[in-house]
C-alpha cells in the first residue's frame, strides 16, 4: 500500500527564513510523488511532481523538494519564506495504473505560519 | 485554458435530504475523483471515473455515488444526508489518469448538513 507522513502538523518561521516541510513515503514501488497547497477557502493548487525523471523537483513561487529513495522522503523547502506563503500543504502520492483506476492519497496536512 | 468547476460553492441541507454536486473537468480531461475534506479525517477519496466508468472507489458507505457523462462531466450523489457528511467536497480532474499524472483541483463545495 502506498501513503505518505507529513512529519509536522504545525510550522512556524518568519519572514525571509528558509521553509522546510517534511514528507516521507511508503510504496511498494516507485512513486509518483506531489506537494499541493491550499489557501484558505481555496481549492488545491499544484507545487511540484516528482515522476522519476529527477530527485531535484523546481516548482512554482521558489519551492523545491528532493526525492530521496534511500530515506523514503520527499521534504519541501523555500530559501526565504514570504507572508503569502502562509497555507495548508499537502504530500500526496498517487496509485493505480491506466486500467486499475486512480486516485490521491494525501498526508494530514501541515500548516505554515509566516510571522513579520 | 477553463480550469475545474465546481457547483454550487455552497450548499446547506437538512438530514436525511440528498444532495447533487456537479463538477466540470478541465477540457479534454477524461479522469475526474473527488475527495471529501473534513478537519479531523482530511483528505479522503470517494472515487474515480475514467471514460464514464467507475475505476476505483474509497472507502464510504453507499450513500455516496457518483457518475460520468460522455463529456466527462461529473456528479455526486449523497442521499440520507447526516450530520457527519458536512465536509467540503473537492473534485479533481487529470488528463490521462494515470499514476504519473497530477490532477488539477476545483474550489470545492462546501457543504453543511444541520
Amino acid at each position: 500500500a502506498q501513503s505518505v507522513t507529513q512529519l509536522d502538523s504545525h510550522v512556524s518561521v518568519s519572514e525571509g527564513t528558509p521553509v522546510l516541510l517534511r514528507c516521507n513515503y511508503s510504496s511498494s514501488y516507485s512513486p509518483s510523488l506531489f506537494w499541493y497547497v491550499q489557501h484558505p477557502n481555496k481549492g488545491l493548487q499544484l507545487l511540484l511532481k516528482y515522476t522519476s525523471a529527477a530527485t531535484l523537483v523546481k516548482g512554482i513561487n521558489g519551492f523545491e523538494a528532493e526525492f530521496k529513495k534511500s530515506e523514503t522522503s520527499f521534504h519541501l523547502t523555500k530559501p526565504s519564506a514570504h507572508m503569502s506563503d502562509a497555507a495548508e500543504y499537502f504530500c500526496v502520492v498517487t496509485f493505480g495504473g491506466s486500467n486499475s483506476g486512480y486516485a490521491l492519497n494525501f498526508g494530514k496536512g501541515t500548516s505554515l505560519l509566516v510571522t513579520p | 485554458k477553463a480550469g475545474v468547476t465546481q457547483t454550487p460553492r455552497y450548499l446547506i441541507k437538512t438530514r436525511g435530504q440528498q444532495v447533487t454536486l456537479s463538477c466540470s473537468p478541465i477540457s479534454g480531461h477524461r479522469s475526474v475523483s473527488w475527495y471529501q475534506q473534513t478537519p479531523g479525517q482530511g483528505l479522503q477519496f470517494l472515487f474515480e471515473y475514467f471514460s464514464e466508468t467507475q475505476r476505483n472507489k474509497g472507502n464510504f458507505p453507499g450513500r455516496f455515488s457518483g457518475r460520468q457523462f460522455s463529456n466527462s462531466r461529473s456528479e455526486m450523489n449523497v442521499s440520507t444526508l447526516e450530520l457527519g457528511d458536512s465536509a467540503l467536497y473537492l473534485c479533481a480532474s487529470s488528463s490521462r489518469g494515470t499514476g504519473f499524472t497530477e490532477a488539477f483541483f476545483g474550489q470545492g463545495t462546501r457543504l453543511t448538513v444541520v
